[in-house]
């Protein structure tokens, strides 16, 4: 079974930084696509980030240059490194495997399994 | 960026009726189109998948239609479970995915 723990969420002041972990189990980490995926207070969901099975990594506009995505194979892990954080960042951040698996194969692209979330706030 | 524009934002309804929500992108997406229920307090969960593919364990009485830019999700006839805030989300320029402002589904 796929499980994908968030942590590491929690008040920061604007201008802070904060390190958002996912545990991953239940399937080849290595061999998948991972995101973050954010929902606002207004209920919005934002794709933040995505990183590659090579590593290579991706942003939208509204974090490129502030946050980092990055992946640990060997210890089934992500990571989202946030730094110079805005109001606007406060969110439920959550980590998303990009892919749907059925009983007998798995389709990449779709967002088919999410994390429980953990919440981000940014407040002074 | 694609803009996924969903309507209505509210829809009231009553258990045994028909639920047809609508999204439509400002670009055409072709069938990567995908989606979500969400209940309070829980992640979104993978509803449909490439505009009419049901994900695992979803059940018949949902079904997606659509392509390029118009898309359609059809509830045949609501269960009590069924009401929460649907989302639809494009992947038609991986990475950058983008997600409508959702519909909510409530109890007339």
């Amino acid at each position: 079974e796929v499980q994908l723990v968030e942590s590491g969420g929690g008040l920061v002041q604007p201008g802070g930084s904060l390190r958002l972990s996912c545990a991953a189990s239940g399937f080849t980490f290595s061999s998948y696509d991972m995101h973050w995926v954010r929902q606002t207070i207004g209920k919005r969901l934002e794709w933040v980030s995505g990183i590659g099975t090579g590593g290579e990594s991706y942003y939208s506009g509204s974090v490129k240059g502030r946050f980092t995505i990055s992946r640990e194979n060997a210890e089934n892990s992500l990571y989202l490194h946030m730094n110079s954080l805005r109001a606007g960042d406060t969110a439920v951040y959550y980590c998303v495997l990009g892919v749907h698996c059925s009983t007998t194969s798995c389709y990449e692209g779709p967002l088919g399994y999410w994390g429980q979330g953990t919440l981000v706030t940014v407040s002074s | 960026e694609i803009v996924l524009t969903q309507s209505p934002a509210t829809m009231s309804l009553s258990p045994g009726e028909r639920a047809t929500l609508s999204c439509r992108a400002s670009q055409s997406v072709s069938r990567y189109l995908a989606w979500y229920q969400q209940k309070p307090g829980q992640a979104p969960r993978l509803l449909i998948y490439d505009a009419s593919k049901r994900a695992t364990g979803i059940p018949a009485r949902f079904s997606g239609s659509g392509s390029g830019t118009d898309f359609t999700l059809t509830i045949s006839s609501l269960e009590p479970e069924d009401f929460a805030v649907y989302y639809c989300q494009q992947r038609s320029n991986w990475p950058q995915y983008t997600f409508g402002q959702g519909t909510k589904l409530e109890i007339k």
